[in-house]
């Protein structure tokens, strides 16, 4: 079946522009994450959906940030006012939903974003 | 804090030897999992472990989980150079949320 997609897999930003990230989670998954990644890092969580309730974005690291997930489905990262030290790989992850054992996410390929 | 630690961060190893990485966890859970990435890809999942003494294998690959000791560990038998990616732990702390080690670069030689 399908896994988590995630689109464009690629972004070059001027620094200053605004940057939309999208996620399809897979199909029937409850809960959605978005993590950041940078170079030779592990991932770093920024924030949690469950449905489309937003439920915790403390690792979101400014107010330049904003995730929505409005029909419980699709997520959109926003960026506004990039700068350069965003630049980095955004994973989105989904799993099936709070209380199911194995509780396992699933990540898609990422966004790889720099901003020049 | 929560606070996840792997060791070593970088690892040769030739093919055939046998080797462990580490990760150690800085409080109490008992949801850790076990994620591979090669270079310029997604993570892709491995293992996951959600009780203490936890065993799990899958081909060239056995992790365990001692929760007591806030320790997993992923064993390598017999390396094959298709093995050689970076690997990740990843532990629930119970917010849903995964914190992640640092990595091990693994890097089979023949």
């Amino acid at each position: 079946g399908a896994g988590v997609s995630q689109s464009p897999r690629y972004k070059v930003a001027k620094r200053g522009q605004d940057v939309a990230l999208r996620c399809d989670p897979i199909s029937g998954h409850v809960s959605l994450f978005w993590y950041q990644q940078a170079l030779g890092q592990g991932p770093e969580f920024l924030t949690y959906f469950q449905n489309e309730a937003q439920l915790d974005k403390s690792g979101l690291p400014s107010d330049r940030f904003f995730a929505e997930r409005p029909e419980g489905s699709v997520s959109t990262l926003k960026i506004q006012r990039t700068q350069q030290e965003d630049s980095a790989v955004y994973l989105c992850a989904s799993s099936l939903g709070v209380g199911m054992t194995q509780e396992t996410q699933y990540f898609g390929p990422g966004t790889r974003l720099l901003v020049l | 804090e929560l606070k996840v630690e792997q060791n070593p961060l970088f690892l040769s190893m030739q093919e055939g030897k046998n080797y462990t990485i580490y990760c150690n966890y800085s409080t109490t859970s008992d949801r850790l999992y076990w994620y591979r990435q090669d270079p310029g890809k997604s993570l892709e999942s491995l293992f996951v472990l959600l009780s203490n003494g936890a065993v799990k294998q899958e081909g060239r690959l056995m992790a365990s989980l001692d929760t007591k000791a806030r320790l997993s560990t992923l064993h390598i038998t017999a390396a094959v150079h298709d093995l050689s990616a970076t690997y990740f732990c990843a532990v629930d702390f119970g917010n849903e949320k995964l914190t992640f080690g640092t990595g091990t670069r693994l890097t089979i030689i023949p």
